[in-house]
């Protein structure tokens, strides 16, 4: 089963809003990740967060970990266009540290 | 350069038939990935390659068959190919995993290759 739930499914804002997207994961987790996809092309990593860490920023993102509850927020400031595409979270843990995606949040700009 | 190289990107095929999907990394990593991506964007792991030694082996039919030559390729063959089976294939990599609590393991993805069975 998928270790991660992602929660919208499906965003859609305007041009210079910001995109909020939740993840929540079942079990410990050694770090958490995010990854982006545009349509028709592979993964590509963006972020990630230490179990240690509470919140980290890179650029225009923003990501927030509760390992307490058992989530984690990637927020995208001042969208633009080009963000459009799927984001999924990705936890690694156990003894061989493998990936374990999410179910994604499709978010659409809208120019 | 691609860093992550996946033959073919589309691969159209009839049920009961044998294929194959290569890959291939420039990236000097010693871990390799097959993941899986359902019609509803469910990526899901299949295997995982360290050194040419199999680490991850998923809850997958026996009907695929990775192979690991060498650290920089991982290619997957699929025997018998069912209607489920159409998918997005993804090869990925990543440097050996990060020993410790907080294991870093970023990986590096191909663009995917496309299996429709008819």
């Amino acid at each position: 089963s998928q270790q991660g739930e992602e929660d919208p499914q499906a965003l859609s804002i305007q041009e210079g809003e910001n995109a909020t997207m939740n993840c929540s994961y079942k079990t410990s987790i050694n770090n958490l990740q995010w990854y982006r996809q545009n349509s028709g092309r592979g993964l590509v990593h963006l972020i990630l967060i230490r179990s240690n860490e509470r919140e980290k920023h890179s650029g225009r993102l923003r990501v927030t970990l509760d390992t307490s509850k058992k989530s984690s927020s990637l927020l995208i400031t001042a969208s633009r266009a080009a963000d459009t595409a799927s984001y999924f979270c990705a936890t690694v843990g156990g003894a061989t540290n493998k990936l374990i995606f999410g179910t994604g949040t499709l978010l659409a700009v809208q120019p | 350069d691609t860093a992550v190289s996946q033959t073919p990107k589309y691969l159209v095929t009839q049920m009961g038939n044998d294929k194959s999907i290569k890959c291939e990394q420039n990236l000097g990593h010693d871990t390799m990935y097959w993941y899986k991506q359902d019609s509803k964007k469910f990526l899901k792991i299949m295997f995982s390659y360290n050194n040419k030694e199999l680490i991850i082996n998923e809850t997958v039919p026996n009907r695929f068959s990775p192979k690991s030559p060498d650290k920089a390729h991982l290619n997957l063959h699929i025997n018998s190919l069912e209607l489920g089976d159409s998918a997005v294939y993804f090869c990925a990599s990543s440097p050996t995993p990060g020993q410790g609590v907080f294991g870093a393991n970023v990986l590096t993805f191909g663009a995917g290759s496309r299996l429709t069975v008819l």
